[in-house]
């Protein structure tokens, strides 16, 4: 089946540290996303690509950074510069088209502990 | 720019009955698509239905329909008969035609009381 595939659900990390959040699509879709999402704010936009080897910082890009080597996968690392990087990450596709949406992953819960 | 709005945190509703969320948007765009997404507790983001700017006629999907008043820029979700397996947060997303950026609402929580 195609779809979203994020790892891991959930994530700890040591406040300090830098982790990376995988994200893996089977859908052939040009466009990928980062998303974070905070309670009562909706979701921000963080990242984003329309290509492989080339991507856009979205409203809140810093103490974050990705990569796009592989049209599959769009992984998001959380530096050490991100102040409050607690938060729940959505990663999305989209395939270009007028009328589609974009498809949604499972989400990874970072926590820092 | 672009702005989603939507003005209820949250919602109640009797099982069964209908109800609306309301969504207004605001972009300059000619050319836009409306979404509807549905993140039950999970946290997976379901779609569920679709505007375009130039439909003429509001979009269906099953007991979700889309209430789209262009000239005052409103996307309303209508859920009828509304089911328990309904509670859940309840996203408006816009992505204008000329980029392939989504842009989303705050959210509304929807709870349905059996």
């Amino acid at each position: 089946d195609g779809g979203i595939t994020q790892s891991p659900k959930y994530l700890f990390r040591k406040e300090g540290q830098n982790v990376t959040l995988s994200c893996e699509q089977n859908l052939n879709h040009d466009a990928m996303y980062w998303y974070r999402q905070d309670p009562g704010q909706g979701l921000r936009l963080i990242y984003y690509s329309q290509i492989v080897n080339d991507f856009q910082k979205g409203d809140i890009a810093e103490g974050y950074s990705v990569s796009r080597e592989k049209k599959e996968s769009f992984p998001l690392t959380v530096t050490s510069a991100q102040k409050n990087p607690t938060a729940f990450y959505l990663c999305a596709s989209y395939t270009g088209g007028m009328n589609t949406e974009a498809f949604f992953g499972q989400g990874t819960r970072l926590t820092v502990v | 720019a672009q702005k989603i709005t939507q003005t209820q945190p949250g919602m109640f509703v009797q099982e069964k009955e209908a109800v609306t969320l309301d969504c207004t948007y605001d972009t300059s765009d000619p050319s836009y698509g409306l979404f509807w997404y549905k993140q039950p507790s999970s946290g997976e983001m379901i779609f569920l239905i679709y505007q375009g700017s130039y439909d003429q006629q509001n979009a269906t999907e099953g007991r979700y329909s889309l209430n789209f008043q262009k000239a005052r820029k409103s996307a309303n979700l209508v859920i009828s008969a509304s089911q328990l397996g309904d509670s859940a947060m309840y996203f408006c997303a816009m992505r204008p035609n000329t980029g392939n950026q989504f842009y989303f609402g705050t959210g509304t929580s929807l709870t349905v009381i059996p």
